[in-house]
């Protein structure tokens, strides 16, 4: 298996909604991350885990809340967002947060109303 | 890391070969020049990556130059498929950090 596996494609909610995006991956990596992705803009980095600590935290607001259960699985917990936080979220994995490349998950694409 | 250029936009007949510049003059001898592309609202896909010698797969070609400062994608039949956003990236110990990259056109 080589793929990141993200759910679900496409996600409309309510300002006041609670969600989660999953992001999956089996290629034993131990570095995941989320990438937030605007119309016409470059993928910019939000968060990074290695060996299921968070290591990295761009200055991300606490709406946005990540999760890594175990080393396969990726959670993003969104709550109160705004529309402008209306983006492609995009997960990805590599082997360790240092020294690899990364394959990337297709995105949730994510509509706040 | 160090910082990349690459011009905006390109245009390529399909068929023919797709030559992508990337200019990275402040690169490190530690950083490696990862390219990647990103066809419309997919996730960016992995195409190449070198250190300082020239390296091939079955998807492109990566030049680099001998003093490292810059580097050439090759796509050598480009495909309609091919049209896309392709990122030059340098990455040492740290993070993948995307830049504006090229919008490359494949025209029939």
């Amino acid at each position: 298996d080589t793929e990141v596996t993200q759910t679900p494609k496409h996600l409309v909610m309510g300002m006041t909604n609670k969600k989660s995006l999953k992001c999956e991956q089996h290629m034993g990596h131990r570095a995941m991350y989320w990438y937030k992705q605007k119309a016409k803009k470059p993928p910019e980095l939000m968060f990074v885990y290695s060996y299921e600590k968070l290591s990295i935290n761009e200055s991300v607001p606490s709406r946005f809340s990540p999760e890594c259960p175990n080393s396969s699985l990726l959670n993003l917990h969104l709550h109160a967002l705004q529309p402008e936080d209306s983006a492609l979220y995009l997960c990805a994995s590599s082997q360790d947060a240092v020294n690899y490349g990364y394959t990337f998950g297709s995105g949730t694409r994510l509509t706040v109303v | 890391d160090a910082k990349t250029t690459q011009p905006t936009s390109m245009d390529c007949a399909e068929g023919r070969a797709a030559n992508l510049p990337c200019n990275h003059s402040t690169i490190s001898g530690n950083e490696y020049v990862y390219w990647y592309r990103q066809i419309h609202s997919q996730g960016p896909q992995y195409i190449i990556h070198g250190l300082k010698n020239n390296e091939t797969n079955e998807m492109a070609s990566l030049i680099i130059t001998e003093d490292r400062k810059s580097s050439t994608l090759i796509l050598p039949h480009a495909t309609l498929r091919d049209t896309a956003v392709y990122y030059c990236i340098v990455k040492g110990y740290s993070t993948l950090t995307f830049g504006k990259g090229t919008m490359l056109l494949v025209s029939p």
